[in-house]
């Protein structure tokens, strides 16, 4: 079966840091993908893990754990552009995507 | 730059009309995908076409079919258009990268 879960939505202030967590259970594993996707927009993408660890892309970081099957996206210095959903998706195999439903980001003053 | 495009941004169809949605990119990628979107249910994965002439069924693939006749080009056909595909469709296309990169999207009701 497939199971991706992450919040419905959080909250944060501009300049504070904010963790959005994704939890999954799929039949098949190659890599976790988080896309940001702000209202009435495509979805863009902004990172790939397919090992264990922290990688670090300007102010977004994403950590994996395959072994717990969690994943983590870590905005730092938040802007209120910032202010979108962000998309957990795992890649099943052969690049066959499974989202969660997404995480609703509101950045305020 | 990279580019996706699909041929309306917002569809009215009635139920029971045959619908086309049209999906081309610019990037010689090998690979397209088609999926609706909808409130708490997130991305879903319709079809996708790893070459010419091939499709392959995604997990909601019921009531769709697809036609890639040409590397660029991934339609989505809704042979006789219900109610319960009233969404927003987003065509995507990738190469080897792993790196899916998504078109506008069309937000088609049926009425």
């Amino acid at each position: 079966g497939q199971n991706i879960d992450q919040p419905t939505e959080m909250t944060a202030t501009e300049g504070a840091i904010v963790q959005i967590n994704c939890t999954y259970q799929t039949s098949g594993f190659n890599g976790l993908f988080w896309y940001q996707q702000h209202a009435g927009e495509a979805p863009t993408f902004l990172s790939y893990n397919v090992l264990d660890g922290l990688e670090e892309k300007g102010r977004f970081s994403s950590f994996l754990s395959r072994s717990k099957g969690y994943s983590y996206l870590l905005l730092k210095e938040l802007q209120m552009k910032d202010s979108a959903s962000y998309l957990c998706a795992t890649n099943t195999g052969f690049q066959k995507l499974v989202f969660g439903t997404g995480t609703r980001l509101l950045v305020s003053p | 730059d990279v580019k996706v495009t699909q041929s309306s941004r917002y569809l009215v169809k009635r139920t029971g009309e045959k619908v086309f949605l049209e999906c081309v990119q610019d990037m010689d990628h090998e690979n397209m995908f088609w999926y609706r979107q909808d409130p708490g249910l997130g991305l879903r994965l319709i079809y996708f076409s790893y070459d010419v002439k091939m499709k392959e069924k995604g997990d909601i693939p019921e009531g769709y079919s697809v036609s890639r006749e040409k590397k660029e080009r991934f339609s989505l056909i809704l042979e006789s258009a219900s109610t319960n595909q009233t969404s927003m469709y987003l065509c995507a296309s990738s190469s080897k990268t792993y790196e899916q990169y998504f078109g506008p999207g069309t937000r088609l009701t049926v009425t």
